[in-house]
């Protein structure tokens, strides 16, 4: 089915560990995002792509790592969980910059607890 | 730096006209667009302004000041499916990213 999904929707690790957030959308769309989503503090940024093998950081990336080797997917990696890195991803995707045709879709979002 | 400001909560009536607003304050600018989120679900995209004026989509609209750094949504008829929370975000000229608010909880009352 065409959209952007992500899984898995619910995921509990422990600190230290590795844990893959994934991200797979089928419109071809060159940009991605990853945001995270706490109470108090909205929708923050983690890194985004503007195409394949082009990431940048957004306003929260320590102790994120992303990679972009095919348009559809966009992986996020936490390299050693931290409590602090409790709460809700989403990701999402956009044909163009900025806010123009159509906006941002969001997938529907993983919620993470680290224990 | 870049930033925007809209309440943390509103109620309003069943039936009735809500205004939610959203001003900022950025380095350059590119448009405001809205978003809804339902407890539970995913953003999604409402309106977007890229100029002056009021935009209306159905029971929705949105208005912007480019002059006065400000906008609002506006939603009438107000039914309890918009109970949610709307965020408004902007993008700044020559940035391939847009910036959230914090976001406005809209409680309505039967």
């Amino acid at each position: 089915d065409a959209g952007i999904t992500q899984s898995p929707r619910y995921k509990i690790t422990e600190t230290g560990r590795q844990v893959t957030l994934m991200c797979h959308q089928t419109w071809s769309h060159s940009y991605m995002f990853w945001y995270r989503q706490d109470l108090g503090h909205g929708l923050r940024l983690i890194y985004y792509s503007a195409a394949a093998d082009i990431t940048d950081k957004g306003e929260v990336p320590d102790g994120y790592v992303v990679s972009r080797s095919k348009t559809e997917n966009f992986p996020l990696t936490l390299e050693s969980a931290t409590r602090s890195q409790t709460s809700v991803y989403f990701c999402a995707s956009s044909e163009s910059t900025g806010q123009g045709s159509g906006g941002y879709t969001f997938g529907s979002g993983t919620r993470l607890t680290v224990v | 730096g870049q930033s925007l400001e809209q309440p943390s909560e509103v109620t309003a009536v069943e039936g009735a006209i809500v205004q939610i607003n959203c001003t900022y304050q950025t380095s350059g600018f590119y448009g405001l667009s809205w978003y809804q989120q339902h407890d539970g679900g995913a953003p999604t995209f409402l309106s977007y302004n890229a100029l002056d004026g009021l935009e209306e989509t159905g029971r929705f609209s949105s208005f912007l000041s480019r002059s006065d750094s400000y906008g609002y949504l506006l939603l009438q008829e107000l039914q309890m499916k918009d109970s949610a929370s709307y965020f408004c975000a902007v993008g700044p000229p020559g940035d391939d990213k847009i910036i959230f608010g914090k976001g406005t909880r809209l409680h309505i009352l039967p």
